[in-house]
């Protein structure tokens, strides 16, 4: 079975520019969470969409949004990007079922650098 | 609120050496507990989990874990490192927030360099 990909790898942005990354979980699974890594702030939760729906947000500011499509593929945005948004974004999918936590895999990551 | 500190920043050993990492972690309910290591550039690979039973669990690439509920701690072993596992560890517990949403939280990590 495929593992979580995530296009691009890398990418070079200049600061107000916005960004879209996505995300393609593993196959049957139905949620997607994404995730911030970053030298001084280490890993921070962003959200976790399941069946197209958000149900979870980290404190995040606004111009962090996402979405999901019906095959479970998820995309996030970055608006009005800022240096300190440079980071390594990463996802994760579950199959999100109920009925305990579920194990999260996550993708190779996007390499986001603001300039 | 939930939280996991790993106390060693970065821990050298040399090759053929035995390796604990340590965990420990905050967390009114029953924890769910997970060890993940990074490579340079790569995202994180699963070593381990800890639900419920069995307090020692198995991992991938020979690692064990231990979850000790008095002590608060889910600390990772391993008898005989290898140069390939040179990488970063990190410890983590699954939160529910509500209506089945979840999220991870991560420790800071931990840096592991072996000497040949």
């Amino acid at each position: 079975k495929a593992g979580v990909t995530q296009t691009p790898r890398y990418l070079i942005k200049t600061r107000g520019q916005q960004v879209t990354l996505s995300c393609s979980p593993i196959s049957g699974h139905r949620s997607v969470s994404w995730y911030q890594q970053t030298p001084g702030q280490g890993l921070q939760f962003l959200f976790e969409y399941f069946s197209e729906t958000q149900r979870n947000k980290g404190n995040f500011p606004g111009r962090f949004s996402g979405r999901q499509f019906s095959n479970s593929r998820s995309e996030m945005n970055v608006s009005t990007l800022e240096l300190g948004d440079s980071a390594l974004y990463l996802c994760a999918s579950s199959t999100g079922l109920a009925g305990g936590f579920k194990t999260q895999y996550f993708g190779p990551g996007t390499r986001l650098l603001v300039l | 609120a939930q939280s996991v500190t790993q106390p060693d920043i970065h821990i050298t050993v040399s090759e053929g050496a035995s390796l604990e990492l340590r965990c420990n972690y905050s967390y009114g309910a029953t924890p769910y507990l997970f060890w993940y290591v990074q490579s340079p550039g790569q995202g994180l690979q699963l070593l381990l989990k800890y639900f419920s039973g069995d307090t020692l669990v198995q991992g991938i690439k020979g690692f064990e874990a231990e979850f000790k509920r008095s002590q608060s701690s889910f600390n990772l072993r391993k008898p005989s490192v290898h140069w390939s596992d040179a990488a970063e560890y990190f410890c983590a517990v699954g939160v529910f927030i509500i209506q089945g949403a979840q999220k991870l939280v991560f420790g800071q990590g931990t840096r592991l360099t072996i000497n040949p």
